[in-house]
C-alpha cells in the first residue's frame, strides 16, 4: 500500500481564498483524522470520521472550516475564506478498527499571505 | 481535559544516549506511542507501550513506563545524527478513539 496520501504538499494562497485539501486513507482503514500542527500549538486535532461519518469536530477552529469524507477513500478539508493564521501544516491519518495507531500522510503545508 | 507534555529541545553528542521524557495526564490510557517527524515529513510511528508494561526494549530504543507518576521516556542508545527530528509522545484514553500528542521534543545530535 501507497500509504495515505495528501495533496497538495505545499499550497501558498492570498488571504481570503477558498483552500481545499485532499486526503486518501489507506485502503481498508475505516478511521481518518486531520490535524493541524503549528509551532505555537503543536499537534491539534481537528476532526475524525468513521466509516465516513464525522464523529467529533469539536477541534474544527472556526465555520470557515469544513471537512468531509463522501467515500471510504476520499477526504477534503476546506477553508473559506483563508487567513494568515491558518497557515500550518496540515495532517491526515488513518486506521482501522483493531488498532489506535495512527498512519500520517506528508502533510500539506499551507501559507496564506 | 487531556494534556501530554514534553521539554522541546535535547541536544546529546553522536555516540552518546539521548533520553526524551513525557508526562501525561489521562490515567485510562491504555496505550502510549513514540512519533518521529524528520523534517518536511509526516510522523512515523517508533514504537508504542501497553499500560500494563514498565519496559519495552526495541534494538537501541527503550521505553520506559511509569504509570503512578504517568511519566513517559524514550531512550535512545548510540544517538546517531540520523536520530535528529522532533519526537512526539502520544497517548490515548479509553473510549478516545484519538490521539493526544505532545509538543514534540527537537533531538538535536551534534557530530
Amino acid at each position: 500500500d501507497a500509504g495515505v496520501i495528501q495533496s497538495p504538499r505545499h499550497e501558498v494562497t492570498e488571504m481570503g481564498q477558498e483552500v481545499t485539501l485532499r486526503c486518501k486513507p489507506i485502503s481498508g482503514h475505516d478511521y481518518l483524522f486531520w490535524y493541524r500542527q503549528t509551532m505555537m500549538r503543536g499537534l491539534e486535532l481537528l476532526i475524525y470520521f468513521n466509516n465516513n461519518v464525522p464523529i467529533d469536530d469539536s477541534g474544527m477552529p472556526e465555520d470557515r472550516f469544513s471537512a468531509k469524507m463522501p467515500n471510504a477513500s476520499f477526504s477534503t478539508l476546506k477553508i473559506q475564506p483563508s487567513e494568515p493564521r491558518d497557515s500550518a501544516v496540515y495532517f491526515c491519518a488513518s486506521n482501522w478498527q483493531g488498532t489506535t495507531e495512527a498512519f500520517f500522510g506528508q502533510g500539506t503545508r499551507l501559507t496564506v499571505v | 481535559g487531556e494534556d501530554v507534555e514534553q521539554s522541546l529541545f535535547l541536544s546529546v553528542r553522536e555516540g552518546d544516549s539521548s533520553v526524551i521524557n513525557c508526562t501525561y495526564t489521562d490515567s485510562s490510557s491504555t496505550y502510549l506511542y513514540w512519533y518521529k517527524q524528520e523534517p518536511g515529513a509526516g510522523l512515523q510511528l517508533l514504537t508504542y507501550i501497553f499500560s500494563n508494561m514498565d519496559m519495552k526494549q526495541d534494538q537501541r530504543l527503550t521505553v520506559l513506563l511509569n504509570k503512578k507518576d504517568k511519566h513517559l521516556s524514550l531512550r535512545i542508545a548510540d544517538t546517531q545524527t540520523g536520530d535528529s527530528a522532533i519526537y512526539f509522545c502520544a497517548e490515548n484514553g479509553t473510549g478516545r478513539r484519538a490521539l493526544t500528542f505532545g509538543s514534540g521534543t527537537r533531538l538535536q545530535v551534534q557530530p
